[in-house]
């Protein structure tokens, strides 16, 4: 079944460690997005690709890096963790022309102590 | 400037009443809308979308309703059940753009 998956769904860490976030997606999509979220509040993008080594920032700033090395993965990095980095990480990818926005994978909770 | 705003945080609805979420925009340029649903723990899965185009689009116990004029967009949802309790996300998007600008989301609980 085409999907798109997120691991870890929870992560726990200590500040200064370095951590990736994987996402990977089945359905062959071009465009991949990394979005943040806190509680209560509205998503916002912290990174985008339009294909195989193309890879922006978004609107919103963030210390974190991605890479899309293949089309099927989209992992994101954080060379060193701090408590103000603890978010929900939620990873989406879309196709062309689609009348239904993105697809979500379940997202990440991070937690940075 | 949050240019998708959703300015109630929760609803509370009895279950088999009309579930009514707002949603309202700043930027003119937005020509395409979608409303995600929440599931703690989960990510936002796609509900219903609508043109600009268009003023009303349903999908069986959804209807969207768009207001350009008032540049203000409705999620109903008729009747409403114990499992529709989630949290609702109003995103809007320019064609041509890169992303989708989504508001902070209605937490709506749908009481048995």
């Amino acid at each position: 079944e085409a999907d798109i998956y997120q691991t870890p769904r929870y992560l726990v860490i200590g500040t200064g460690k370095k951590i990736t976030l994987e996402c990977s997606q089945t359905m062959g999509h071009d465009k991949m997005y990394w979005y943040q979220q806190d509680p209560g509040m509205e998503l916002h993008l912290i990174h985008y690709s339009y294909g195989v080594n193309s890879t922006e920032k978004g609107d919103l700033s963030s210390e974190s890096t991605v890479s899309r090395i293949r089309t099927e993965h989209f992992p994101l990095t954080l060379e060193s963790a701090r408590p103000s980095h603890t978010s929900q990480y939620l990873c989406a990818s879309s196709a062309p022309g689609t009348t239904m926005g993105y697809t979500f994978g379940s997202g990440t909770r991070l937690t940075v102590v | 400037d949050q240019q998708v705003k959703q300015n109630s945080p929760s609803l509370s609805v009895q279950e088999g009443r009309i579930s009514i979420l707002n949603c309202d925009y700043t930027n003119s340029m937005f020509d395409y809308f979608l409303w995600y649903k929440k599931y703690p723990a989960e990510g936002p899965t796609f509900l219903i979308s609508i043109s600009s185009i268009k003023d009303k689009n349903e999908d069986g116990r959804f209807t969207v309703f768009l207001n350009k004029s008032a540049k203000h967009l409705s999620l109903h949802i008729v009747p409403s059940q114990p499992g529709d309790s989630a949290v609702y996300f109003c995103a809007a998007k320019v064609t041509s753009a890169r992303q989708l600008t989504f508001g902070s989301g209605t937490q709506l609980t749908v009481l048995p």
